[in-house]
């Protein structure tokens, strides 16, 4: 099995529908988060968690929440899903003592219509 | 706040001829830097870091970068490619107050695409 599964793996849905992408890791890692790649411009980050209490805004979150619902799993939800949200998700993982080396899941590709 | 510029998007190359990915970075702290590779319908996967001691790192299948303070960069090279180089790197900074909190966040740059030809 992978060290960090996402779940789905593509979604196609429609606007104004709740999406959840779920994640899940068998590190053992505390730090978790959800980075959405979009063509050219590369990996942003939407949000990120140091631990099951610990919730940070990243450089784009708007339009996004997050619930850390166990050390192993970090779950990024779109409450109401828009055309511009059609992107490449990725969820990472790293250790506190592991100087910023993340490990990916395989991403998952949502598609709003 | 750290920004990371790779200044080629797409680079072709044939195959067995040398490559070089370009990777610059700001930054007003000292740095960790990475290369990441993402070969096609996969996830992100570390290729090399620098963390600190030699400048000059590694990794497995032939690639090295060299970490330039004075020139701020992080360039990445294979002196021969194979067809299976190929796929998009992203050079990505974070500074070294990891362990202190949000500062250490990792910054990725847009990324280059690598094209092995036969």
């Amino acid at each position: 099995d992978a060290d960090v599964t996402q779940t789905p793996r593509n979604r196609i849905t429609k606007t104004g529908k709740r999406i959840m992408l779920e994640c899940s890791q068998t590190k053992g890692h505390d730090r978790m988060y959800w980075y959405r790649q979009d063509p050219g411009l590369g990996l942003r980050l939407i949000y990120y968690s140091f631990d099951v209490k610990d919730i940070n805004k990243g450089e784009i979150s708007d339009g996004y929440s997050v619930s850390r619902q166990a050390q192993a799993k970090f779950s990024l939800s779109l409450e109401s899903a828009i055309p511009n949200q059609t992107a490449l998700y990725f969820c990472a993982t790293a250790s506190y003592s592991g100087a910023n080396v993340l490990t990916f899941g395989a991403g998952s590709r949502l598609t709003v219509l | 706040a750290q920004s990371v510029t790779q200044l080629d998007s797409q680079v072709p190359v044939f195959e067995e001829a040398p490559v070089e990915l370009r990777c610059n970075y700001s930054s007003s702290v000292s740095v960790y830097l990475f290369w990441y590779v993402q070969y096609p319908n996969q996830g992100l996967q570390l290729l090399l870091k620098y963390l600190s001691g030699s400048t000059l790192v590694k990794s497995i299948n032939g690639f090295e970068a060299e970490f330039n303070k004075s020139q701020t960069s992080f360039h990445l090279r294979k002196p021969s490619v194979h067809i299976s180089d190929t796929a998009e790197y992203f050079c990505a900074v974070s500074d070294r107050l990891f362990y202190g909190g949000s500062q250490g966040n990792l910054i990725f740059g847009k990324g280059t695409k690598l094209s092995v030809k036969p």
